[in-house]
């Protein structure tokens, strides 16, 4: 079983669409949770940390359920913009551990 | 922010040939870099943890010998691809942590190709 696990779409969503990207760990002992986007042939960028109790930053929303290893991304209103590949990302333990990405969820919005 | 500057962003060789990446950290201190691998249209893929001053952690698949890694001060570690092949043609990218604001930053990728 791979350490992160994700639906890699691709999604195909209107502008305005609200759309979930979900993502499964198999590591009990993570520390951190992260969403990061990657557009094509760039390095990943941090979108959001996820937390325990939810976070919401602008319109991304991000939740995480440690019973179930499971996090979530949810995205309103999706922008031309949005466009990219989100990565659901994990880290092993504290300490100077790497990250472990997910393959990729592809998101296109269409005008 | 914290920046780690990677070079060459991109690099055409031939097969049999060998090639250095390099990572550099510019605002900080990286005791631990960590190179990944990313093929067309698939995950990162963790290679090996770069340590500053002792040998590198190679991640179960990868070849010490072929992916040879230098981190011999705190700012630069090296990856050299040596006696490369077709195969090997892929997206490289590096990250270190920044010790003081816990971030992780990414270089900016080497899109190797092997003829």
């Amino acid at each position: 079983r791979k350490e992160v696990e994700q639906d890699p779409g691709p999604f195909n969503v209107p502008e305005g669409a609200t759309v979930a990207f979900n993502c499964t760990y198999s590591n009990s002992a993570s520390q951190s949770f992260f969403w990061y986007r990657q557009d094509c042939r760039k390095e990943p960028k941090l979108l959001m940390s996820v937390y325990s109790s939810g976070n919401e930053d602008g319109r991304f929303t991000a939740q995480l359920n440690r019973a179930s290893q499971y996090i979530s991304l949810l995205i309103r209103d999706s922008k031309l913009s949005d466009s990219a590949t989100y990565l659901c990302v994990v880290l092993r333990n504290s300490g100077n551990t790497p990250l472990v990405f997910g393959k990729g969820t592809r998101l296109s919005v269409i005008a | 922010g914290a920046v780690v500057s990677q070079h060459p962003s991109r690099v055409i060789c031939k097969s049999g040939t060998s090639v250095k990446i390099e990572c550099r950290s510019l605002d900080f201190q990286a005791t631990t870099m960590f190179w990944y691998r990313q093929f067309p249209k698939k995950s990162l893929m963790l290679m090996a943890t770069s340590n500053e001053g002792s040998k590198a952690t190679y991640e179960q698949g990868v070849e010490k010998d072929k992916f040879l890694i230098n981190h011999a001060s705190l700012t630069l570690s090296t990856l050299t691809v040596t006696s490369a092949h077709p195969e090997d043609s892929s997206f490289y990218i590096c990250s270190a942590r920044d010790q003081l604001n816990y971030g992780y930053t990414f270089g900016s990728g080497t899109r190797l190709t092997v003829v």
